[in-house]
Parts: C-alpha cells; structure tokens; sequence
C-alpha cells in the first residue's frame, strides 16, 4: 500500500529557474517528512528535512513546504542548477521509526 | 563521524544459488538498521528493520531474510535467488531516537540474478 506517493515521474526546469517537486502521503501519524536525492548506483543522500510541528524548512537553495491538513510536502530548488539534476525521492516516518518512500521524481536541470 | 559500509557493491548470481550481502556500521552504538530494495523505475522498498542485536522487522513477504549477530552488522540472506530478487539493495542507519529519524544510506549492492 503506496502510503507515500511522488505522482511525478520526472520533471524538467530551465537552469536558474525555480524546481518544485511534490509528495502526498495517506498517514496522519507521520511526523517527520525527509527528501533524499540519489544519483545512479549510489545510495541516496539525505537532503533536508521537517517535522510535522513546522511547516518550512530553509537550507540554502532548497526549501521544504508542509501542509498538514493536505497531506502534502513539496521540495522548493531555487535556483536549479545542472548538478541538482538526480532523483529526488520524498520520505516519511511516524513514532516506530520506520520509513516510507515514495516512487521517486527524476529531476532534469537543462543549462 | 559516522560512516556504512555494503558488500559486494555488485553481484551476479544464478537463480537458486544462495545470497549474503553484508552492512556494517562505524561510529555509533545501537543504531537501528534497514535493508531497503530499490527496483528499476520503482521507488525504494523497505525489506527489514531492526532495532537491536537480534530484533528483525519484515515489512514484506518474501524469499529474503534479514539478521543482526552485532549491534553494527545486517545481513541480508537468502537460500535460493530468484529472478524477481534482482535490484539495488540498500542498507541504512539511524539513530534510535524517536521524531528525528533520518536515515543514512550505504553505496548499495547491485545485484542480478540470471
């Protein structure tokens, strides 16, 4: 059961535009919410994350967006740059720890 | 600082031949572990989590098993491969402390089974 869904597959922004890629999830008892990015045969790394008392997150160029009453996160790139090209994956957990992932956007930054 | 370790980074193995893919982890204590399967085209899939030497969680049914004989080793086994059990497997760590659990992943393992 896909508690956590990324419904786009991939997404494709100009560089030095703004990216914005989505999450929902079905679980009110998550309460923390991550994304990783991943690079082809590497493991994913961690990039920024919120708990579900906050509703923003800032680290540098990226931002994470939680709206509770949706059910929906989403990861603000700005500016996109080439290198941020990669799959970004959404992530969630309640109070057991354990994770869910969504499916995962493949992120296409054109120069 | 903390680092994970996965081995073999690939593998190639016959279907029905037998399966250990080994984790291990530096620079903390009782950290809760996780084997996750990531699938072409799909997302990640968490397989087994453990919360202590000896704790093993299954999130789905399957022909793998998961053990923990130290407080910074996973193994992932299986007796018999199947075809299906092709994918990039991945271990991660995280600290045992409720509401900041951010997971930390290892290379992974690519494995393909003929």
């Amino acid at each position: 059961d896909q508690q956590v869904k990324q419904n786009s597959p991939s997404l494709s922004v100009q560089e030095g535009r703004i990216s914005i890629l989505n999450c929902d999830y079905t679980n009110s008892m998550f309460d923390y919410f991550l994304w990783y990015k991943k690079y082809p045969a590497e493991g994913p790394t961690f990039l920024i994350s919120i708990s579900s008392i906050k509703d923003k997150n800032e680290d540098g160029r990226f931002t994470v967006f939680l709206n509770k009453s949706a059910k929906h996160l989403s990861l603000h790139i700005v500016p996109s740059q080439p290198g941020d090209s990669a799959v970004y994956f959404c992530a969630a957990s309640g109070w057991r720890g354990d994770m869910r992932f969504g499916a995962g956007t493949r992120l296409t930054v054109k120069p | 600082s903390q680092t994970i370790h996965q081995w073999p980074a690939t593998l190639v193995q016959p279907v029905g031949s037998p399966l250990s893919l080994e984790c291990t982890v530096e620079g903390t204590s009782n950290p809760n572990l996780y084997w996750y399967r990531q699938a072409a085209g799909r997302g990640l899939q968490l397989l087994f989590y453990s919360v202590g030497i000896g704790q093993i969680s299954s999130e789905v049914p399957q022909n793998l098993s998961a053990s923990r004989p130290q407080d910074r080793q996973f193994i992932l086994s299986s007796k018999k491969l199947l075809l299906s059990d092709s994918g990039f497997y991945l271990c991660a760590w995280s600290k045992r402390t409720v509401g900041t659990d951010t997971q930390y992943f290892g290379p992974g393992t690519r494995l393909t089974v003929l």
